[in-house]
């Protein structure tokens, strides 16, 4: 069964940093290019960042370009975002998604939540 | 960045019943490969978005035949043919031909 497990969301504050981790099973993940997608609360989708499978060809949404990091590593199965200079804009639930991606990803996972605050 | 905008926001639908939502992409979404990456994801209450429809009419594993999407170049439609109870949920339209990738703002299906 294909399954994308997301962790490491949680609450902090305004200019602080978090790194947040996909556990990907069930599929052969290196040869997917995967993205990050997040959803302020009660709010509507923004397609935040992708990365290719070799991790050599990376794309960012201008709302977090110089501040989010998209990276993998395949002999863990594993994708990460790791997330700077935080804003109290950047609360939203996360998600990880499995490409190709210009279909949206056919599989998400159920998200973790982040919450910028003081 | 392409601007997507869906109609109507919000659409109570008698179960059994038909729904339709629409839209609109503020370009073509017509990709140099030829292909049109228009998406469409459902996202019941209190879960992730899943995935209907990828390039405007291909319905994904396991979504049931009363969900189909048409259209071509900015004009796009999600249509079920009868509405049931567990349909409930928000659905969005996402286009995946222009970067950054972007969504509609949402329809949220109820039941009269």
């Amino acid at each position: 069964e294909v399954q994308l497990v997301e962790s490491g969301g949680g609450l902090v504050q305004p200019g602080g940093s978090l790194r947040l981790s996909c556990a990907a099973s069930g599929f052969t993940f290196s040869t997917y290019w995967m993205a990050w997608v997040r959803q302020a609360p009660g709010k509507g989708l923004e397609w935040l960042a992708n990365i290719k499978q070799d991790g050599s060809e990376k794309y960012y949404v201008d709302s977090v370009k110089g501040r989010f990091t998209i990276s993998r590593d395949n002999a863990k199965n594993s994708l990460y975002l790791q997330m700077n200079s935080l804003r109290a804009e950047d609360t939203a639930v996360y998600y990880c998604a499995r490409g190709p991606v210009r279909g949206g990803g056919d599989c998400w996972g159920q998200g973790t939540l982040v919450t910028v605050s003081s | 960045d392409v601007v997507m905008a869906q109609s109507p926001l919000s659409l109570p639908v008698t179960l059994g019943q038909p729904a339709s939502i629409s839209c609109r992409s503020s370009q073509s979404l017509v990709y140099s490969d030829g292909n049109t990456y228009l998406n469409w994801f459902q996202q019941r209450p209190g879960q992730s978005p899943r995935r209907l429809i990828y390039k405007v009419s291909n319905r994904d594993s396991g979504v049931p035949d009363r969900f189909s999407g048409s259209g071509s170049g900015t004009d796009f439609t999600l249509k079920i043919s009868r509405v049931e109870a567990e349909d409930v949920g928000v659905y969005y339209c996402m286009q995946g031909t222009h970067w950054p990738w972007t969504f509609g703002q949402g329809t949220k299906v109820e039941i009269k």
